[in-house]
C-alpha cells in the first residue's frame, strides 16, 4: 500500500543553519505530495505541496521539489530559525483514493 | 483555503464519562475528517464523517466508541464514549474541498483521568 517515510528526528541546528529534512514514498501513480508543520501546542498547518513530477513547492522560505525518478520530496531551508522549532510532517495524497497518507513526523530543534 | 475550528480546545475528563467535539468549517466542504494523535505520534485517521449518512471508519475505531455525526457541509461532531485514560490525546479535525488539498483544525487536548 502506500506510505511515507521521514528521516527520524530530532533534527537539532544552529540558528542560521542550512536546514533538509528527508521524505521518500511509496505509491501508486502520481501522488499530491505535501509538508505540514505542527507547532508546539498547536495543530497543523499546510506548509507547501506539488501535485506533479519536478513541481516546487514553497512558503516561508522553505521548499521542496516532487522527484519522481528518486519517488522523493525533501524538505529544505536555507536559514533556519527558532520559531521554525516544530514538527514537520510528509504526506501523500493518492490520485485514486480519499485519505492522506502520513509519515511519522520529525520534530526540528533550533538552537540559537 | 479552509478555516477551521474547534471546541472545547481542550478538556480533563474523568473516566466513564463522554465529551463531545464540535468542528466548523468556513465554508462548504466535500469531506470531513477526525484524526487522533497520541502524545509524540503521527496522526491516525479515525473515521471520514458523510454529511447525511454514517460516518466511514477505518479499523480499530467503531460507532459505539467515536459516534460522529454531520448534519451539514460545514459542521460536524466527534464523541468520545466511555472514557479511559488511553483516549487522552489530540482529536484533531480537517476537511477537504473540492481539490486534494486537506486542512486541519487546531486540536482538542483531552485528558482522561
Amino acid at each position: 500500500g502506500d506510505s511515507v517515510t521521514q528521516m527520524e528526528g530530532p533534527v537539532t541546528l544552529s540558528e542560521e543553519a542550512f536546514l533538509t529534512i528527508n521524505c521518500t514514498y511509496t505509491a501508486t501513480g502520481y501522488p499530491s505530495l505535501f509538508w505540514y508543520v505542527q507547532y508546539p501546542g498547536e495543530g497543523l498547518q499546510l506548509l507547501l505541496k506539488a501535485t506533479k513530477a519536478d513541481d516546487k513547492g514553497s512558503n516561508k522560505g522553505f521548499e521542496a521539489t516532487y522527484r519522481k525518478e528518486t519517488t522523493s520530496f525533501h524538505l529544505e531551508k536555507g536559514s533556519v530559525q527558532v520559531s521554525d522549532s516544530a514538527v514537520y510532517f510528509c504526506a501523500l495524497h493518492p490520485p485514486h483514493g480519499n485519505k492522506l497518507v502520513f509519515g511519522a513526523g520529525t520534530i526540528l530543534r533550533v538552537k540559537s | 483555503s479552509a478555516v477551521i475550528s474547534q471546541k472545547p480546545s481542550r478538556d480533563i475528563c474523568q473516566r466513564g464519562t463522554s465529551l463531545t467535539i464540535q468542528c466548523q468549517v468556513d465554508s462548504q466542504v466535500t469531506m470531513m475528517f477526525w484524526y487522533r494523535q497520541q502524545p509524540g505520534q503521527s496522526l491516525t485517521l479515525i473515521a471520514t464523517a458523510n454529511q447525511g449518512s454514517e460516518a466511514t471508519y477505518e479499523s480499530g475505531f467503531v460507532i459505539d466508541k467515536f459516534p460522529i455525526s454531520r448534519p451539514n457541509l460545514t459542521f460536524s461532531t466527534l464523541t468520545v464514549s466511555n472514557m479511559s485514560p488511553e483516549d487522552s490525546s489530540i482529536y484533531l479535525c480537517s476537511a477537504r474541498g473540492s481539490t486534494d488539498t486537506q486542512y486541519f483544525g487546531p486540536g482538542t487536548r483531552l485528558t482522561v483521568l
